[in-house]
C-alpha cells in the first residue's frame, strides 16, 4: 500500500519559477524522504527530514515536516528545464524501517 | 563509489514463463530492497532484507514471486509464472543500515509480459 500520497500529480511551470509539491502521509515516520525520477538517471534521492526536524535546506531545495498534520512539502526555487521529472515522497518508519513511496507529481519546467 | 548493479536491464516473456532479475548492492549495505513500479505509479515495495534476512514481504505475491539474498550480499528476485500484470520496472535499491538512511537505486528491469 502507497504511505505517502503527493498533490498536484502534475505541475507545469516556466523556467525560473518556484515549484511547491506537497505530501501526507498516514502513519507516524522516523523521517521523509524526497526522491526524484526522470528517464536517464532513474531514482535519486534528494533530500531527508527527520521527523523532529522542521525545515531543511539543500541548494535549491526547501522540505518542510509538520508530524502534527502528516504532511510535508518540497519547494524546488528557480527551476530549470533539468527539474523536469517526477518527484516522490518516501516516508520511513516502524521497526523495520519499511520505506514506502507515493503516487508522486509529474513536474514540468518550460524553457 | 559504485552504484547498485541491476540486469537484466530489459526482458520480454510470454505469460505463464519465469523470469529471474539479479541485484548487487553497493558494498556494505545492509539493507536491499526490491520495489516494482507499474507505468505512471510510484514504486510499490515488495520485499526487504536486512543482511541476508527478511524483515518485511507483506506485498510480495508468494504465490508466484520469490526473493533471495545470498550470504548478505547479492540478490534475486524470480517470478513464476509470469502474468500479463507482472509488466513493470523492477528496482532494487540498497542503504547503508535501513535505520533512518538513503536508498540508492539501481536502472530497474523492465519487464513486459505478452
Amino acid at each position: 500500500s502507497q504511505q505517502g500520497e503527493e498533490d498536484p500529480q502534475a505541475l507545469s511551470i516556466q523556467e525560473g519559477e518556484n515549484a511547491t509539491m506537497n505530501c501526507s502521509y498516514k502513519t507516524s515516520i522516523n523521517n521523509l524522504q524526497w526522491y526524484r525520477q526522470n528517464s536517464g538517471r532513474g531514482l535519486v534521492h534528494l533530500i531527508l527530514i527527520r521527523s523532529n526536524e522542521r525545515e531543511k535546506h539543500s541548494g535549491r531545495l526547501r522540505v518542510t515536516l509538520d508530524t502534527s498534520k502528516k504532511s510535508s512539502s518540497l519547494l524546488i526555487t528557480a527551476s530549470r528545464a533539468a527539474d523536469t521529472a517526477s518527484y516522490f515522497c518516501a516516508t520511513g518508519g516502524g521497526s523495520n524501517y519499511k520505506l514506502t513511496f507515493g503516487k508522486g507529481t509529474l513536474l514540468t519546467v518550460n524553457p | 563509489e559504485a552504484g547498485v548493479a541491476q540486469s537484466p536491464r530489459y526482458k520480454i516473456i510470454e505469460k505463464r514463463q519465469s523470469v529471474a532479475f539479479w541485484c548487487n548492492p553497493i558494498s556494505g549495505h545492509a539493507t536491499l530492497y526490491w520495489y516494482q513500479q507499474i507505468l505512471g505509479q510510484g514504486p510499490k515495495l515488495l520485499i526487504q532484507f536486512q543482511n541476508n534476512g527478511v524483515v518485511d514481504d507483506s506485498q510480495l505475491p508468494k504465490d508466484r514471486f520469490s526473493a533471495e539474498r545470498l550470504k548478505g550480499v547479492d540478490s534475486t528476485l524470480k517470478i513464476q509464472p509470469a502474468k500479463l500484470e507482472d509488466s513493470a520496472v523492477y528496482l532494487c535499491a540498497s542503504s547503508a543500515t535501513g535505520w533512518g538512511t538513503e536508498a540508492f537505486f539501481g536502472q530497474g528491469t523492465r519487464l513486459t509480459v505478452v
